[in-house]
């Protein structure tokens, strides 16, 4: 079974902060995604990696940046964490066409 | 961005009841996956579909490759209780944009 863990459940955060979001896979898969949920907006690609130390911007990258220094590894980072990025952060690993979710990250920013 | 239509939004139904939902998309795509999610956690991929027409199937859940590939369904069979959540279809086509297109999703409640 593919895992995709993601380091932290639920996340509370103060505006200015900077922020890391882990996400690692055991399936030695050369893509990986993150995403974020909003009711009403759906699932939005905030960035995505091919390959280590590669990253592509998804539709929404304002306000974030991404590192991936190993292949299992995909950090998401808020440099300075607003309000309006409150969400359920997910990540997901596989070929663009089969992505596996880890279990979500729900970041509360106040 | 590109979004599916899929529908219903949402259904409430009897436990023991057979569900239906779709998804239509004015692109073809290659590749349609049905997704489901729990509350508070990420969506667990069901059934991944890559040729047009076909049928595959997993325990109660049915989805069909929609012939002109671009739509897509899902069939759950004797709903339970644990069947509660919301279900997404994505699709997929390396020609367009490369990245996955998902639904909104359809809110699934069961009465048992």
């Amino acid at each position: 079974d593919v895992k995709v863990t993601q380091s932290s459940r639920y996340l509370v955060k103060r505006t200015g902060e900077k922020v890391f979001l882990e996400c690692v896979q055991d399936m030695d898969h050369e893509n990986m995604f993150w995403y974020r949920q909003d009711p009403g907006l759906g699932l939005r690609l905030i960035y995505f990696s091919y390959d280590v130390k590669m990253k592509e911007k998804g539709d929404i990258p304002e306000g974030y940046s991404v590192s991936r220094e190993k292949k299992e590894r995909f950090s998401l980072i808020l440099e300075s964490a607003s309000t309006n990025q409150t969400s359920m952060y997910l990540c997901a690993s596989g070929p663009p066409y089969e992505q596996y979710f880890g279990p979500g990250t729900r970041l509360t920013v106040t | 961005g590109q979004q599916l239509n899929q529908s219903p939004q949402s259904m409430f139904i009897q436990e023991g009841e057979d569900v239906s939902m779709n998804c239509t998309s004015s692109s073809i795509f290659n590749t349609w996956l049905w997704y489901k999610q729990d509350p508070g956690e990420g969506p667990v991929l069901l059934i991944a579909l890559y040729k047009a027409g076909e049928l595959t199937s997993n325990g109660r859940l049915t989805a069909q490759f929609g012939i002109t590939r671009k739509d897509s369904f899902l069939n759950i069979s004797a709903s339970i209780p644990s069947d509660v959540g919301i279900y997404f279809c994505a699709g997929y086509n390396s020609g367009n944009t490369g990245k996955l297109i998902f639904g909104q999703g359809t809110t699934l409640q069961v009465k048992p």
